[in-house]
């Protein structure tokens, strides 16, 4: 079985533009999840995806988008973006439980470095 | 949120077993213990999770004491290639998610020749 996959591995815009990232999750899982990862914050939560639907939410601007497709793929957007937007983002899959609970495993791919200078 | 606290930094040799303890002491009645691995430029990859008592997989073992207030993820004979941060998360995944999935800095274990 495949894994998750993000592209493009690495990217770098400049600030003020805007940015696109997709994930393709592990085929029969429904729920996406992304993550950002810097040295300084560790990985941290940006928000999960469950049949099309935002499910949750972590604490980012609104600059941080997300939307999810009838194929479960994924993509995040960030819009003006900033010096401190520069990190590895992150996209995990799993099964994501119906009745509201998420599986506690999760599948990571290996991530888009995005640089911003 | 249960907050966790584990060592920073862990060195052992080959072969060697190694144990990393994760102290939860604030964890909830419905928190599962949580643990992955993370290797440089890599996304996270799961491990073992557990409740209670031992949790045994091929890869690890995972040993929560009655009180829940700790938790302990047994190596068996590492080698170099376990070199990675590990992560201990707590929580209940039907409350809370994204809270959850705050990494932290993690244990990094460096496995000697």
């Amino acid at each position: 079985k495949a894994g998750v996959t993000q592209t493009p591995r690495y990217l770098i815009k400049t600030r003020g533009q805007q940015v696109t990232l997709s994930c393709s999750p592990i085929s029969g899982h429904r729920s996406v999840s992304w993550y950002q990862q810097t040295p300084g914050q560790g990985l941290q939560f940006l928000f999960e995806y469950f049949s099309e639907t935002q499910r949750n939410k972590g604490n980012f601007p609104g600059r941080f988008s997300g939307r999810q497709f009838s194929n479960s793929r994924s993509e995040m957007n960030v819009s003006t973006l900033e010096l401190g937007d520069s990190a590895l983002y992150l996209c995990a899959s799993s099964l994501g439980l119906a009745g509201g609970r998420s599986s506690y495993e999760q599948y990571f791919g290996p991530g888009t470095r995005l640089t911003v200078t | 949120l249960a907050k966790t606290t584990q060592p920073v930094s862990m060195d052992s040799y080959e072969g060697q077993e190694v144990n990393i303890t994760c102290s939860h002491n604030n964890i909830a009645t419905n928190d599962y213990i949580t643990w992955y691995q993370q290797f440089p430029s890599q996304g996270p990859r799961f491990i073992i999770q557990g409740y209670k008592t031992k949790v045994t997989n091929e890869v690890a073992s995972l040993f929560i004491p009655a009180d829940r207030k700790s938790s302990t993820l047994s190596l068996p004979r590492v080698s170099l290639s376990d070199t990675a941060v590990y992560y201990c998360l707590v929580g209940d995944m039907a409350r809370n998610y994204g809270q959850n999935f705050v990494f932290g800095p993690g244990t990094r274990l460096s496995v000697l020749p």
